[in-house]
């Protein structure tokens, strides 16, 4: 266990939908990163949060957004949903900026998203 | 654009010690070797990193050549549930005001034999 919490688990909806999902981090971790996992995509980095503001920006699309709230949680958001956005989300948090002292991010157990 | 090599898969036979190697020849001074896992549609977990010595700890062992160019990854008593993806990734150690995320290639699928 990560300690890093992510829901829903599982998300099957519509093309053309909008969906959120939430990560919780670990206690006291002020860094929030998104990835994205498809089967022909590998793992992606989408964006990074720390304490409330964006701090990098990797391979995320216009049609998603995220945002971190001041209890330090944060919500992806996908709008406009296309059946190739149909993947696994992980979550991770870290310490610091760049993951404390070992540079280590722990992830969740990751949201799983079916456009249908 | 790649920044690590490594096999797309390896077997290994379950108590054996199994040894996962990266290609980074193209690392930077500055930048450090990590090493983490992924089992089957779980988060990564991390395992391990570093600079230039050889690094251990409970899970396994780290060892870089002298010349930085390639590590391995060393699991001293495979498992069977040691079963996973193992990603080699290489990133600059960032203090202060840094931020980034990791850069996952495709990492090794390495399969414990029993």
């Amino acid at each position: 266990d990560s300690g890093v919490t992510q829901t829903p688990k599982h998300l099957i909806t519509a093309t053309g939908q909008r969906v959120t999902l939430r990560c919780s981090p670990r206690s006291g971790d002020l860094s929030v990163y998104w990835y994205q996992q498809s089967l022909d995509q590998g793992l992606q980095f989408l964006i990074q949060y720390y304490n409330g503001e964006e701090r990098a920006k990797g391979n995320i699309l216009e049609r998603f957004s995220a945002q971190q709230f001041p209890d330090l949680h944060s919500e992806l958001n996908l709008s406009s949903l296309e059946l190739g956005d149909s993947a696994l989300y992980f979550c991770a948090s870290s310490e610091g900026l760049a993951g404390g002292d070992t540079g280590e991010l722990f992830f969740g157990e990751g949201s799983r998203l079916t456009v249908l | 654009d790649a920044k690590t090599t490594q096999p797309p898969s390896m077997d290994c036979a379950e108590g054996r010690a199994a040894n996962l190697p990266c290609n980074h020849s193209t690392i930077s001074g500055n930048e450090y070797v990590y090493w983490y896992r992924q089992i089957h549609s779980q988060g990564p977990q991390y395992i391990i990193h570093g600079l230039k010595n050889n690094e251990t700890n409970e899970m396994a062992s780290l060892i870089i050549t002298e010349d930085r160019k390639s590590s391995t990854l060393i699991l001293p008593h495979a498992t069977l549930r040691d079963t996973a993806v193992y990603y080699c990734i290489v990133r600059p150690r960032i203090s202060g005001g840094g931020a980034d995320g990791l850069t996952f290639g495709k990492g090794t699928h390495l399969i414990i034999q029993p």
